[in-house]
């Protein structure tokens, strides 16, 4: 089964630090973009950051120089360095694979992890 | 940035009506734009991209059309299923910025 599983979320302090990560299975995870997507409770959809097939990196302007997206192919796995952490950051943050196939849109969803950034 | 606008940003419509969702682009974005539907406390599921391609899947009901600014999401017969929330997101910009409309929530009378 072609899935995305993510873990990592939970509570944390505002200017504290979460690693997030997201476990690929049923597909050739290297060629493939990953994208980070969050929602805030009752809100809409907003693009995180996004990690190029061949490594290339992006971000939103708010994340910027807070956030690093990584991946470790050999082990079908991405990832998301979240730093000085703000409570506008508390989301639910999916990861999502973007098939450039289909213009890129993200056709597979993982369930999503919590963040809450509260002291 | 691209920004994108939906409307109605609420919808409430019955079985068998025929509905759709307008989704309008700050600038011409080709054919890159790609519609999601979600449910509570579910991720959002690619229901149509380049927008008119119907991801494998997808009932037939469910139809996009557009280019430029303007793009609709048509619902050809409204099913019980098919309540949730609906967001467009453009890709002109892939894979930067790839802006999400604020969402259109539909509801089954």
């Amino acid at each position: 089964e072609v899935q995305l599983v993510e873990s990592g979320g939970g509570l944390v302090q505002p200017g504290g630090s979460l690693r997030l990560s997201c476990a690929a299975s049923g597909f050739t995870f290297s060629i493939y973009d990953i994208h980070w997507v969050r929602q805030v409770t009752g809100k809409g959809l907003e693009w995180v950051s996004g990690i190029g097939h061949a490594g290339d990196t992006y971000y939103r302007d708010s994340v910027e120089g807070r956030f690093t997206i990584s991946r470790e192919n050999a082990k079908n796995s991405l990832y998301l360095q979240m730093n000085s952490l703000r409570a506008g950051d508390t989301a639910v943050y999916y990861c999502a694979r973007g098939d450039e196939e289909a213009t890129g849109a993200f056709d597979i969803w993982g369930q999503g992890t919590k963040v809450t950034v509260s002291s | 940035d691209i920004q994108l606008t939906q409307s109605p940003s609420f919808l409430s419509a019955s079985v068998g009506d025929r509905v759709t969702i307008s989704c309008r682009a700050s600038q011409g974005i080709s054919s890159d734009l790609a519609w999601y539907q979600q449910k509570p406390g579910k991720a959002p599921k690619l229901l149509i991209y380049a927008a008119s391609t119907l991801q494998s899947g997808v009932p037939s009901r469910f139809s996009g059309r557009g280019s430029g600014t303007e793009f609709t999401l048509t619902i050809g017969s409204l099913q019980p299923e098919d309540f949730g929330t609906y967001y467009c997101q453009q890709l002109k910009s892939y894979p930067l910025m790839n802006t999400f409309g604020q969402g259109t929530k539909l509801e089954i009378k």
